[in-house]
């Protein structure tokens, strides 16, 4: 089955860690996205890739890194800069240029949360 | 600033029922609009999604009406069922990658 795949599902941050959220795909979409989700908040764009070894900050990006080498990955570091990391963490990925009107898929998320 | 606004922020229907949510936006250069269902722990979900030369959109117990001239559409599901129980969200995406979210809507469908 084709899709996006998250892992953990659950994540724990001591104070002053940097901690990596994992995110694969295998359908072969070109454009992957971060996002983060808080209650009341809606979906808030942290970075996107649109090919590999390129990325573009979001609205959220401070406290945030990304690297894309390869087109199926696309890993989130939530570095010890973020002050207020507690979220769900969602990953998605998208097929077509910039140019295509192709809705966004979604993985399952990771929960994030301090210790 | 929030580019698109979505309303009620929760809603409660009977089983039954007509639920009802609202988006609205500015930007007229918006031009696809697909709206997403999430269920608790879940990744959001691509629901259905309207252009903006289409004034309606069904499929099954969904439908989007979309009123071009007031920027505005919504999301109506008939005869909403217990498992419709989710947080709906509406998008608006711009040509050259650009996504706008609404802020979501509980929906509690009650038996």
């Amino acid at each position: 089955d084709g899709g996006i795949t998250q892992s953990p599902k659950y994540l724990f941050r001591k104070e002053g860690q940097n901690v990596t959220l994992s995110c694969e795909q295998n359908l072969n979409h070109d454009a992957m996205y971060w996002y983060r989700q808080d209650p009341g908040q809606g979906l808030r764009l942290i970075y996107y890739s649109q090919i590999v070894n390129d990325f573009q900050k979001g609205d959220i990006a401070e406290g945030y890194s990304v690297s894309r080498e390869k087109k199926e990955s696309f890993p989130l570091t939530v570095t010890s800069a973020q002050k207020n990391p507690t979220a769900f963490y969602l990953c998605a990925s998208r097929q077509g240029s910039p140019y295509s009107n192709q809705p966004q898929h979604f993985g399952d998320g990771t929960r994030l949360s301090i210790l | 600033q929030q580019q698109v606004k979505q309303s009620p922020q929760s809603l409660i229907v009977q089983k039954g029922g007509i639920s009802i949510i609202n988006c609205a936006y500015e930007n007229t250069a918006f031009d696809y609009f697909p709206w997403y269902q999430q269920f608790p722990g879940k990744g959001p979900a691509l629901l259905i999604a309207i252009r903006p030369d289409v004034s309606e959109k069904k499929e099954g117990r969904f439908t989007i009406s979309f009123n071009k001239s007031a920027k505005q559409f919504s999301l109506h599901i008939m005869d909403s069922q217990p498992g419709d129980s989710a947080t709906y969200f509406c998008a608006a995406i711009l040509v050259g990658n650009q996504f706008y979210f609404g802020t979501g809507t509980s929906l509690t469908v009650i038996p």
